[in-house]
């Protein structure tokens, strides 16, 4: 079946450092791919997305590049800031299969 | 104007109490789901809706059942409540049909606490 793993957080760092919050997913024909974000005591938002392999996804600074050859959607930012602070999930839409999978989420706390 | 709502934002009740939880999306989307988000913020999907086929999550306890009096609105109905039910509530719609990328849309959450 399908699936997603992200990488175990908490994820701690200081204002204006590199973020890589890592993403692998498991699918049997070819997904989109996303990336939500959920501030605290919200919903979740779609942050980007992308639908076929070699596309990136961009939003508020934020990246993250389709990758067929290693089955990856990583979200990268260059410089993080405190209102950065959220829980990211990474997903897939399985189009074949019609079933929308989420990872477990990895929590992002940047640090003044 | 709001895209997908639900009300209430916060219901707190007591055990064996029955409830109800309501969503509304304006996008013209054909599915609507309910997610169930526990406290260290996995979610789990319960039901996905179109108007053509209900999906329930076999591990959802036969207590919660989605109504759908349109296909505007799927609300979320809790009997005799229990303990374990407090979470966060999530509504959220997406467009399957053709041509729709899948792509969800949350509403803001019920916490449900039960006491």
């Amino acid at each position: 079946g399908n699936s997603v793993t992200q990488m175990e957080g908490p994820v701690t760092l200081s204002e204006e450092a590199f973020l890589t919050i890592n993403c692998t997913y498991t699918a049997t024909g070819y997904p989109s791919l996303f990336w939500y974000v959920q501030y605290p005591g919200e919903g979740l938002q779609l942050l980007l997305k992308a639908t076929k392999a070699d596309d990136k996804g961009s939003n508020k600074g934020f990246e993250a590049t389709y990758r067929k050859e290693t089955t990856s959607f990583h979200l990268e930012k260059g410089s993080v800031q405190v209102s950065d602070s959220a829980v990211y999930f990474c997903a897939l839409w399985d189009n074949y299969g019609q079933n929308f999978v989420f990872g477990p989420g990895t929590r992002l706390s940047v640090l003044p | 104007d709001t895209a997908v709502s639900q009300t209430p934002k916060y219901l707190v009740t007591q055990m064996g109490n029955d409830k109800s939880i309501k969503c509304e999306q304006n996008l013209g989307h054909d599915t609507m789901y309910w997610y169930k988000q526990d406290s260290k913020k996995f979610l789990k999907i319960m039901f996905s809706y179109n108007n053509k086929e209900l999906i329930i999550n076999e591990t959802v306890p036969n207590r919660f059942s989605p109504k759908s009096p349109d296909k505007a609105h799927l609300n979320l109905h809790i009997n005799s409540l229990e303990l374990g039910d407090s979470a966060v509530y999530f509504c959220a719609s997406s467009e399957r049909s053709a041509g729709g990328r899948g792509e969800q849309y949350f509403g803001p959450g019920t916490r449900l606490t039960v006491t």
